[in-house]
């Protein structure tokens, strides 16, 4: 079974480019979640999906951040204007039913160094 | 306050020894709590989760729970040096948000 994919896998930008993230889930999976995790902090939900619905997004600096999951199936989270406390690993997760969303396959996420 | 708080470490314990890695809530709706391991440069792994009060334990995995005192613990057994990562607490709260902890560095010295 193929796991979550993701690219690109490192991203390199000036402060007030935009970037794009993509993320493909495991087949199957209804459930699809973007995290932030900079380094030595945990990872921050900053937004879960439900098929191509949004379940929650509190988290998700509007301002900037924005995501879409077309179909139900492949997302993308995109960043405009990025800032200098942007860069961070960008983490994707999608979970199967059950377990209340909390067995949750990662990809290797995208690592994002704004300059 | 944080939804969820571990001891960032690090904890260090020798190899054969039992790793205790403690983690607290703040939402008391939260019914369901998950360890996941991450080794540097990887990804989240999930090894455990618990739903109940009381012990559960998976090979040399044993989570702890206690929903009156909000907290949750993971004690690995026989720990070699190979369970060498940082350990996070993730825990869904009352309106099924999912919060992660900032995790534990365990490190295993042979």
């Amino acid at each position: 079974e193929a796991g979550v994919a993701q690219s690109p896998r490192y991203k390199i930008i000036e402060k007030r480019q935009s970037v794009a993230f993509w993320c493909n889930p495991i087949s199957g999976h209804a459930t699809l979640y973007w995290y932030q995790q900079i380094l030595g902090q945990g990872p921050k939900l900053l937004i879960q999906f439900q098929n191509n619905g949004v379940v929650d997004d509190s988290q998700l600096p509007k301002d900037r951040f924005s995501a879409e999951r077309l179909k139900g199936v492949d997302s993308t989270l995109k960043i405009q204007p990025a800032k200098l406390e942007d860069s961070a690993v960008y983490l994707c997760a999608s979970s199967p039913p059950g377990l209340a969303g909390g067995e949750q396959y990662f990809g290797p996420g995208t690592r994002l160094t704004v300059t | 306050q944080k939804e969820v708080e571990q001891n960032s470490g690090p904890l260090s314990v020798p190899e054969g020894a039992i790793a205790s890695l403690n983690c607290t809530y703040s939402d008391r709706g939260s019914q369901s709590f998950f360890w996941y391991r991450q080794y540097s440069g990887k990804s989240p792994e999930l090894i455990m989760f618990i739903y109940s009060n009381g012990d559960k334990e998976d090979g040399r995995f044993t989570a702890q729970l206690n929903k009156a005192s909000q907290y949750v613990s993971l004690l690995i057994r026989d720990s070699q040096p190979s369970d060498s990562a940082t350990y996070l607490c993730a825990v869904t709260g009352g309106g099924n948000q999912f919060y992660f902890g900032t995790g534990t560095s365990l490190t295993v010295i042979p």
